[in-house]
């Protein structure tokens, strides 16, 4: 079974330049999560969709960070424009439903961006 | 809010050394527990889990006990191997009310040298 695939593995742009991460979840995970990781630090949740719906962004910093999930399956998380801050690696994750299986979080490679 | 404390690294062990990592955590209700191994150029994966106080997680060695006397969930092993080598991250999941959110703590690297 395919895990979560995250595109593409590393990106470096200038600063003000805009950037796109796209995530395809484990097939059958409704639950979909972006997490933020800073260099020696633990991942922080960014936004988690139940499906279509946005469930949980008020982490997502919206003047210049969006999400979508069309369709409720794959995902893509666009930052414009882009600053030097945002260097971090962008993670995705999936899971099944709240309440089924066993809370387990499945997670991509991740996309490492540098902002010059 | 929720939070979770993890030990700070790098911890540097020679083989078939013991290993402790402390994780400790601040929570509202009953939440769950879990260690995550990220190894070299991987995504991070669930090593261990615990549901409610006095489960013992376990997986390839490593043991961890949810104890809420203590607010803790330290990993241990008792023996390490160069491949146990890996930044371990202790969390926490308030679910079913908070879904399968997960709060992590910084991470612990882990280096173990032949």
């Amino acid at each position: 079974e395919a895990g979560v695939v995250q595109s593409p593995r590393y990106k470096i742009i200038e600063k003000k330049q805009p950037v796109a991460f796209w995530c395809n979840p484990i097939s059958g995970h409704n639950t979909l999560y972006w997490y933020l990781q800073n260099l020696g630090q633990g991942p922080e949740l960014l936004i988690r969709y139940e499906n279509e719906e946005a469930v949980d962004d008020s982490q997502l910093p919206k003047d210049r960070f969006s999400a979508e999930r069309l369709k409720g399956v794959d995902s893509t998380l666009k930052i414009q424009p882009a600053e030097l801050g945002d260097s971090a690696v962008y993670l995705c994750a999936s899971s099944l439903d709240p309440g089924q299986g066993t809370g387990e979080l499945f997670f991509g490679e991740g996309s490492r961006l540098t902002v010059l | 809010g929720n939070s979770v404390t993890q030990m700070e690294g790098p911890v540097t062990l020679s083989e078939e050394a013991f290993l402790t990592i402390n994780c400790t955590y601040t929570a509202t209700g009953y939440p769950s527990l879990f260690w995550y191994v990220q190894y070299p150029g991987e995504g991070l994966q669930l090593l261990l889990k615990a549901t409610k106080a006095d489960d013992k997680g376990s997986n390839k060695g490593f043991e961890a006990t949810y104890r809420k006397e203590t607010t803790s969930f330290h990993l241990e092993k008792g023996s390490v191997q160069v491949s146990d080598s890996a930044v371990y991250f202790c969390a926490l999941s308030e679910s079913p009310g908070g879904g399968n959110k997960l709060t992590f703590g910084t991470g612990t690297q882990l280096k173990v040298e032949l």
